[in-house]
């Protein structure tokens, strides 16, 4: 079946640092969201790409829906401490079954202050 | 609104046990889905409903049922429980499945136990 890889799983930074991790598939996308998740709470979604190429940002997060539609990646600049969290990536191919999502297994993301 | 709430959010059940989960939205979304989400598996589809009265099948329906009486509830329910159920559940909710319209909102999610 469709899989994403995602990358790295963990990462430990120092505030301030800028952030950058990626998904991959071998399957093609239509669509590319990425979401947060903090402790005991459900995924919020962050940013959502619609097009392969597209860049778009949020505030200091900036994701890429890539040209062959088959990645994406996540960038978190200047990181600050409430960035710690799980950010996954999930993709989904709207000419298939609708509404299923496919999520990556995350990237856990830790903040030294 | 209060978006996508979900009751309990705890449980522990004993295996052979039966409990069901309630998903409720009040944000007049078409499609809803369960997931669970255990340790560095991330998140997957249980089942899922387009509709009102309308359920499907996701990754991993086994040991599952779901019902959609009402647009605005999505029930998840374990008939036996198991100790591989034991899991954090999701709900989650979208206007429709599509585009723009297949951003899903996640509810806080249940933790659930089967001893």
């Amino acid at each position: 079946g469709q899989q994403l890889n995602q990358s790295p799983q963990s990462m430990f930074i120092q505030e301030g640092e800028d952030v950058s991790m990626n998904c991959t598939s071998s399957s093609i996308f239509n669509t590319w969201l990425w979401y947060k998740q903090e402790p005991g709470e459900g995924p919020v979604l962050l940013i959502a790409l619609y097009k392969a190429g597209e860049l778009t940002s949020n505030g200091r997060l900036t994701a890429q829906f890539g040209i062959t539609r088959k990645d994406s990646f996540l960038n978190i600049s200047a990181s600050i401490p409430s960035d710690v969290g799980i950010y996954f990536c999930a993709a989904l191919n709207y000419g298939g079954s609708q509404g299923n999502l496919i999520f990556g297994k995350g990237t856990k993301l830790s903040v030294k202050p | 609104n209060a978006g996508v709430t979900q009751t309990p959010k705890f449980r522990v059940l004993k295996t052979g046990q039966s409990m069901t989960l309630l998903c409720a939205q009040d944000m007049n979304h078409e499609y809803m889905y369960w997931y669970r989400q255990d340790p560095g598996m991330g998140l997957r589809l249980i089942h899922y409903s387009v509709g009102e009265g309308t359920t499907a099948k996701g990754e991993v329906p086994d040991g599952y049922n779901v019902s959609r009486l009402k647009k605005q509830n999505f029930l998840l329910g374990l008939e036996s429980a198991a100790p591989s159920q034991t899991s954090v559940y999701f709900c989650a909710s979208s206007p429709r499945g599509g585009g723009a319209l297949n951003e899903q909102f996640f509810g806080p999610g249940t933790r659930l136990t089967v001893l």
